[in-house]
């Protein structure tokens, strides 16, 4: 069954500083990979996608990641944070590409937090 | 337009209580879906619908929890007796029903405590 890893709980930026959220999934096909935002009190938020084609993708609030297949990951980059940036972050994938089952499978989040 | 709406934004039952959690999906999306969130942890799938049909279910935690979404739109995720375990936010979501599939819109979430 497919899975999604994310090896940090918590992350502490500097504002200004870059930022690079990590996640590793396990998948047998061509995975579907999102990465969602939560802000307290919030819905889950799509901050970009990977389907297909090239592997860096560009997501809106500046952040980007890029598709590694040989290290199955999808890390999450953003190169100068801002402090409305803090929030719980969940990498998830699509639990079949192939016609099959639908809906995602989360990681666990990572929580950023900004320090001015 | 109007987002992915669900009600209430709050729940408290007491052990042993029967509840209803609504949403409202996007308007013209086929494809709806339930996910069950606990403190400190990502969602959880539960189930999903695709018009009225519930295609899998398989994520339901017991056969205390029913979803139903009887005329392809409004979807009802019913919880009977509930129990301690059951407290946790409740995520709607839907989307098109496209494929290759395509994003996912979540509500706000209906938080569920149960004493």
């Amino acid at each position: 069954a497919q899975s999604v890893t994310q090896p940090d709980i918590h992350i502490t930026v500097s504002e200004g500083a870059s930022l690079e959220l990590r996640c590793n999934y396990s998948y047998g096909a061509t995975p579907y990979l999102f990465w969602y935002v939560q802000s307290p009190g919030q819905g889950l938020q799509l901050l970009l996608k990977y389907f297909s084609g090239d592997t860096l993708v560009q997501g809106i609030k500046g952040f980007e990641a890029e598709f590694k297949r040989s290290q199955s990951s999808f890390n999450l980059r953003k190169p100068s944070v801002h402090w409305s940036d803090a929030a719980e972050y969940f990498c998830a994938v699509l639990r079949s590409s192939g016609g099959g089952a639908d809906g995602l499978t989360f990681g666990k989040g990572t929580h950023l937090i900004i320090q001015p | 337009g109007a987002g992915v709406s669900q009600s209430p934004r709050y729940k408290v039952a007491k052990r042993g209580q029967d509840v209803a959690l609504r949403c409202d999906p996007i308007s013209g999306h086929v494809s709806l879906f339930w996910y069950q969130q606990a403190l400190g942890q990502g969602p959880e799938f539960l189930t999903y619908f695709q018009n009225e049909a519930q295609l899998d279910k398989s994520g339901l935690p017991s056969d205390r929890f029913f979803a139903e979404r009887p005329e392809g739109s409004v979807s009802t995720l019913k919880i009977q007796r509930t129990q301690q375990e059951d407290s946790a936010v409740y995520l709607c979501a839907s989307r098109t029903g496209l494929s290759p599939p395509d994003t996912q819109y979540f509500g706000p979430g209906t938080r569920l405590t149960v004493l």
